[in-house]
């Protein structure tokens, strides 16, 4: 059974750089059938697709979020990192993991999501 | 304000059936048989329940089936339990931008 799980602070301040963990289990990062995936969801609203990671390490993400997102993989800890930066009050969410396979286009496996908010 | 409209709020009572539509445009819902429905307790992990419009994966109970007509998408709960009662939400892909998915605002289902 694949599993994920985020982990990160919940607190940042305005301006600095939100930074997150998905670790994986049960399943590999490496596997080239996968894309690894971040979602969020601000407080009383719907979700929103944030980006995916390759194993290759090459990424996509929304445009919404412009050049603010940065997506990273650790095949040693089997793990994918999410940094956003420049975060203000809209980016406060909760951050969901979830496992992407690009023949299906849904995501097949999340995480339980974690609450981070931006606040001074 | 999320890019594909779902009604707030759905109720009906145990044994029922229950529709919940996914409004989108002919740019995703309309154009790509890549409709999905994921259930969520809060707290707790969301679950696909639908992929690729009609498709259950495996383990999913086959009370929850999905359809699609132009631009709108349904899930529908037949049987409606009381472990139904849950946040749902849909997404679809969109070649707006390359790769995108986009999802609902969620639909909160209640089991009277």
């Amino acid at each position: 059974q694949v599993q994920l799980q985020e982990s990160g602070p919940g607190l940042v301040k305005p301006s600095e750089t939100l930074s997150l963990t998905c670790t994986v289990s049960g399943g590999s990062v490496s596997n080239s059938n996968y894309y690894w995936s971040w979602i969020r969801q601000p407080p009383g609203k719907g979700l929103e697709w944030i980006g995916y990671i390759y194993y290759s390490g090459s990424t996509n993400h929304n445009p919404s979020l412009k050049s603010r997102v940065t997506m990273t993989l650790d095949t040693s800890k089997n793990q994918f990192s999410l940094k956003l930066s420049s975060v203000t009050a809209a980016d406060t969410a909760v951050y969901f993991c979830a496992r992407l396979p690009p023949a299906m286009v849904t995501f097949d496996y999340w995480g339980q999501g974690t609450l981070v908010t931006v606040s001074s | 304000q999320s890019a594909l409209t779902q009604p707030p709020s759905a109720s009906g009572s145990p044994g029922q059936s229950v529709t919940i539509s996914c409004t989108g445009t002919s740019s995703d819902v309309g154009a790509y048989n890549y409709v999905s429905w994921f259930q969520h307790h809060p707290g707790k992990a969301p679950k696909l329940m639908i992929y690729e419009v009609s498709k259950r994966p495996s383990g999913v109970p086959d009370r929850f089936s999905g359809s699609k007509s132009g631009n709108t998408a349904s899930l529908t709960v037949s049987g409606l339990q009381a472990e139904d009662e849950a946040d749902y939400y849909c997404s679809s892909y969109t070649s707006s931008n390359n790769f995108e998915v986009v999802f609902g605002g969620g639909t909160k289902l209640t089991v009277l």
